[in-house]
Parts: C-alpha cells; structure tokens; sequence
C-alpha cells in the first residue's frame, strides 16, 4: 500500500518554542492532505485541509497563526506548532489523498507526539 | 466537530469470540471507512463501504451499513489477541475532498 512518513516521531520542545512536523508521501503523489490532532484516548479530530500549492482550510476553532500549514510540493506538507505551550502537547497525525482518481481511502503517517514542557 | 457515536467505548472480550462495534452519524455521506489504530501509532484501514451499499466483507471482518438508521457496524469473527487496537469509523461527506470525520472510537481488548 501507499506509504505516508511522518517526522518526527516524537520531539519535546520548551514552551514558547516552535516545532515543524514534515509529512511525506514516499510513493505517491498527494493534491491533498489532512492534519489531525488526537489527545490521549481521544478520537481524531481534524484541524486542517491541505491543498498542494494553496492555503489551508482550517476547521472551526483552529488558529491558523497558531498552526501553520505548508503543502509546497505534490509530497510534503508541514505543520508547524508556533509558540508552543503545554496544552499543544498532543498526537499529531497527517493522512494524505491520492492525486487523480480518488478511491475513497486516505493513508495516514505513523503520527508525531509533541510534547511541551 | 466529531461526526458522531460509537459503542460500545470499550470492549474486552477472549480469544476467538466475535467482536460487534457500533457506529452512528449524523449527517448523509458518500462513504464510511473502518480504521484501525494500535496503540500510539497511525491509523491503518479496514475496509470502505459506500452508501448505496449495505454490507461489505474483507477476511474476518463484516461491515454493513443502514444509511436510514445513519449507523453502520464492523464485526470481527474469530478474534485474536492481535486484533487489540482501537477501531475509529470514518465518514466521508463528499467524494471530492477526502475529509475524514471520525467517530469516538472502541477499544478492544482480545484475551489470549
């Protein structure tokens, strides 16, 4: 199947830092890729649509200065956690969505757990 | 916002029993997705059933889908120790997008 690589896997950084987490379709190209953010024994809820080339489509109650988003090629995007405090300490997990033909199945990375002190 | 409900939250059951989780929604769809997800790690998927479909099979697992009822169930048969994980329904509003909307999830706890 199609391979989604997120990095990193884990990074524990100091309040009022900023932390970059880079997705990466290995072996596909994705138009579109979606961020979410799991708190613990939580679901996933989405924070975020992006669209290769085009801004991001944050969902409501999501601040994109907080969060930004960069999808400039067919096979990265990055979320970057600006002036991190301990309540942005979650899983972060990006699936992405094949280019041309969709099939209806999203390929999720392996997540990045931030953690800020 | 979640798209909405599953149960049970948490399911502890022996090896090579059934496994029967629930999921409910609340709006129309084009499809609904099962994934899997073991602890601290990304999702993996299970199988898409769309909504003109009513029941879909993938080796021990068995999904149907009641878009009057907006629910659908996965059933695992004959389960295995390794079939601890968490289960998330997914619904997908519009084929044009991709956008996953996730349910609370249903761990599952398979007794050697």
């Amino acid at each position: 199947g199609a391979v989604v690589s997120q990095h990193p896997s884990r990074v524990i950084c100091k309040s009022g830092t900023s932390v970059k987490i880079e997705c990466r379709s290995l072996d596909f190209q994705a138009t579109t890729m979606f961020w979410y953010r799991q708190f613990p024994k939580q679901s996933l809820m989405l924070m975020a649509t992006s669209n290769e080339g085009s801004k991001a489509t944050y969902e409501q109650g999501v601040e994109k200065d907080k969060f930004l988003i960069n999808h400039a090629s067919l096979t990265l995007s990055t979320l970057t956690v600006t002036s991190a405090h301990p309540e942005d300490s979650s899983f972060y997990i990006c699936s992405a969505s094949r280019q041309g033909a969709w099939t209806g199945e999203l390929f999720f990375g392996e997540g990045s757990r931030l953690t800020v002190l | 916002s979640q798209q909405g409900e599953e149960d049970p939250q948490a399911l502890s059951i022996q090896e090579g029993e059934n496994a029967t989780m629930n999921c409910s929604y609340k709006t129309s769809i084009n499809n609904l997705q099962w994934y899997r997800q073991n602890s601290g790690r990304g999702l993996v998927h299970l199988i898409l059933i769309r909504s003109n479909e009513r029941e879909k099979h993938s080796g021990r697992l068995r999904v149907t889908l009641d878009t009057s009822k907006k629910s659908s169930s996965l059933l695992i048969t004959a389960s295995r120790a390794a079939d601890t994980a968490s289960y998330f329904c997914a619904t997908v509003r519009s084929s044009n997008t991709g956008k996953l909307i996730f349910g609370q999830g249903t761990t599952l706890q398979v007794k050697p």
